[in-house]
């Protein structure tokens, strides 16, 4: 399996740009975490579904960020307009369980958004 | 979820035992303990976890008190390729899911 895969890898914008992150999760994991990571902040889970139901979305630092999971595979990340303050890496993690304890997280590469 | 606390940074020495601290000493009965590590530029990548009993795999050992207030991650001959951020994190499982929330961990740098 490629592991959870992340696009694009880098991006860079103008304040006021629409911004979608993209991540695929590992095949039959029906787990998807949305995290983002500062240097002041640390890393911060943002949004998190299963079974593509979003579970918990009270990381979500405004209503400039949607997220969805339209299907097992596929889920976006949304920051519309974007502000120089959303500059962070980004990261989707996926798990396969939903029951049991040996249900650890696979992370991304990342996204590193810079916004101007 | 029971808050941690760990060294902002250790250094080890190439070759020998890297011992990471972790004081959780709220955490309650049903909490476990993770690992995750982060090297620079990559997402965080799972090391092991554990309840009350001692764990170990290919990647570590965990060690947990008798009375679970602490416990050590012990990579037994560090090399450079550990030189990372390690995160410990306590947390209760959530049928619907498993977030985990992530503390400042500790920079280990394993030094030649």
């Amino acid at each position: 399996d490629a592991g959870v895969i992340q696009s694009p890898r880098h991006e860079v914008t103008e304040m006021g740009q629409e911004v979608t992150l993209r991540c695929k999760p590992i095949s039959g994991h029906n787990s998807l975490f949305w995290y983002r990571q500062t240097m002041m902040r640390g890393l911060e889970l943002l949004i998190y579904f299963n079974n593509n139901v979003p579970i918990d979305d009270s990381g979500m630092p405004e209503d400039r960020f949607s997220a969805k999971m339209p299907n097992a595979s596929f889920s976006t990340l949304k920051i519309q307009p974007s502000e120089p303050r959303d500059s962070a890496v980004y990261f989707c993690a996926s798990t396969p369980a939903t029951s049991g304890t040996d249900n650890e997280q696979f992370f991304g590469p990342g996204t590193r958004l810079t916004v101007l | 979820d029971a808050k941690t606390t760990q060294p902002t940074s250790m250094d080890c020495a190439e070759g020998r035992a890297a011992n990471l601290p972790c004081n959780h000493s709220t955490i309650s009965g049903n909490e476990y303990v993770y690992w995750y590590r982060q090297i620079h530029s990559q997402g965080p990548q799972y090391i092991i976890h554990g309840l009350k009993n001692n764990e170990t795999n290919e990647m570590a050992s965990l060690i947990i008190t008798e009375d679970r207030k602490s416990s050590t991650l012990i990579l037994p001959h560090a090399t450079l390729r550990d030189t990372a951020v390690y995160y410990c994190i306590v947390r209760v499982f959530y049928n619907a899911g498993n977030m985990l929330t992530f503390g400042g961990g500790t920079r280990l740098m394993v030094k030649p």
